[in-house]
């Protein structure tokens, strides 16, 4: 079935330092991709999407390409700040359509000074 | 920007009590889901709505649960004879489109004791 594989957390970083989460999904068709953020005390928010292979998500200095060849979708940022500290959710939309997320377990990202 | 909301945002009850988690979906968003995580776990789907009638539920949504959209606003999630498994934090999403983007609520978390 559809599942969403990322990497464990918490991720602890000092400030500007380069950020990447691994993200896997299987590969059941092209799914759309998705990253999802949650800041503490707060919902999921969409961070970015990729719809089809190759296609580059990116959004508040976060990025993150569709890798059809490696079933991967890995969200990078160059410099992170104490603000992007949060937990971060890889989502795959559920083949056979309709609106249905798949999630990862989430990654903490813990950013400090 | 327009958001969903959800009430309350912090619910205890006994086990075998009922409740019912709450939320007003964006105006014009037409499709409607409830997701849970169980703390630590992944963030599950639990059902999809549209045009007054479930269009999808998982596995998890069995007869203890039901859906419901009382009038032109509300989103509601009835949770019958509740469990200590059903403690979760409790997301409600709603997407303008089949395809688009889910928008999520911050979250009701729901303790049984």
């Amino acid at each position: 079935g559809d599942s969403v594989t990322q990497m464990e957390g918490p991720v602890t970083l000092s400030e500007e330092a380069f950020l990447t989460i691994n993200c896997t999904y299987t590969a059941t068709g092209y799914p759309s991709l998705f990253w999802y953020v949650q800041y503490p005390g707060e919902g999921l928010q969409l961070l970015l999407k990729a719809t089809k292979a190759d296609d580059k998500g990116s959004n508040k200095g976060f990025e993150a390409t569709y890798r059809k060849e490696t079933t991967s979708f890995h969200l990078e940022k160059g410099s992170v700040q104490v603000s992007d500290s949060a937990v971060y959710f890889c989502a795959r939309l559920h083949t056979g359509g309709g609106n249905k997320l798949t999630f990862g377990t989430g990654t903490q990202l813990k950013v400090e000074l | 920007e327009p958001e969903v909301t959800q009430t309350p945002s912090h619910q205890v009850t006994q086990m075998g009590q009922e409740v019912i988690l709450r939320c007003v979906p964006i105006s014009n968003h037409l499709y409607f889901y409830w997701y849970r995580q169980i703390l630590g776990q992944k963030v599950e789907f639990l059902v999809s709505f549209y045009n007054n009638e479930i269009s999808e539920k998982s596995e998890i949504f069995d007869d203890q649960f039901s859906v419901e959209r009382p009038d032109g606003s509300n989103f509601t999630l009835k949770i019958r004879s509740t469990k200590l498994e059903d403690s979760a934090m409790y997301f409600c999403a709603s997407s303008e489109g089949r395809h688009s983007p889910l928008h999520f609520g911050n979250g009701t978390r729901l303790t049984v004791t």
